[in-house]
């Protein structure tokens, strides 16, 4: 199993650019997400999905927009880039399984954007 | 929203040393995990914790979830536990976020 993939993991925008980060699991998991890594700032919700079909606002959703595409597939666009948009953007998807009394998110290898 | 403090922030070791880090949290939660980022940014589960005490290999972790804190503690530490410790709690009510504390950078020398 790959795990968590994203794709790209480098990238460089011009402010008022577009793109789309790539993100696919092949756990199976229902739940994803999309954080965003500054320096000391830990790791902040950018949103959600609890399951396919759904997607819900985290903390800092400005700016983002998302699309659960299927079960494996959830990508995060920025419309118009900005500086401070600069940062570390993590995809990570979630089992958890009460019975076992187990709750775990794997994360990807993250991709480093930069907006000039 | 809930506060979630990390203590120390920085923290260096001499190869075989013990640790403690320490996670505070504000309110009442029904989840709360551990995770290690190495030096590479990769990011790894540590422990679904809480409540309780769970213990792997090295590693332990106690939640007491009246008192609000978390405990990591990191025995006979080796130079590839360097990297960054993150404590992270969800709220109750079954919420799928989960709020991340800014983290307690572990460097551990030869």
């Amino acid at each position: 199993n790959a795990g968590v993939t994203q794709t790209p993991k480098f990238q460089v925008l011009k402010t008022g650019q577009s793109m789309t980060l790539q993100c696919a699991q092949d756990m199976n998991h229902n739940s994803m997400y999309w954080y965003r890594q500054d320096p000391g700032m830990g790791l902040r919700l950018i949103y959600y999905s609890a399951s396919e079909g759904t997607t819900d606002k985290g903390e800092v959703p400005n700016g983002y927009n998302v699309s659960r595409l299927n079960k494996r597939e959830f990508s995060l666009r920025l419309e118009s880039a900005a500086p401070s948009q600069t940062s570390v953007y993590f995809c990570a998807s979630r089992t958890r399984r009460s019975f076992q009394f187990t709750d775990t998110q794997y994360f990807g290898p993250g991709t480093r954007l930069t907006v000039l | 929203g809930i506060q979630v403090e990390q203590s120390p922030p920085d923290l260096i070791l001499q190869e075989g040393a013990n640790s403690t880090l320490r996670c505070n949290f504000s309110d009442s939660v029904n989840n709360l995990q551990w995770f290690h980022q190495n030096p590479w940014g990769q990011l790894i589960n540590l422990f679904y914790i809480p409540s309780g005490t769970k213990q792997n290999g090295r590693l332990s972790a106690t939640t007491v979830a009246t008192e609000r804190y978390s405990l990591l503690y990191i025995s006979s530490s080796q130079t590839t536990d360097s990297g960054v410790y993150f404590c992270a709690v969800g709220l109750p009510g079954g919420s799928e976020k989960l709020v991340f504390g800014k983290g307690t950078k572990l460097t551990v020398n030869p």
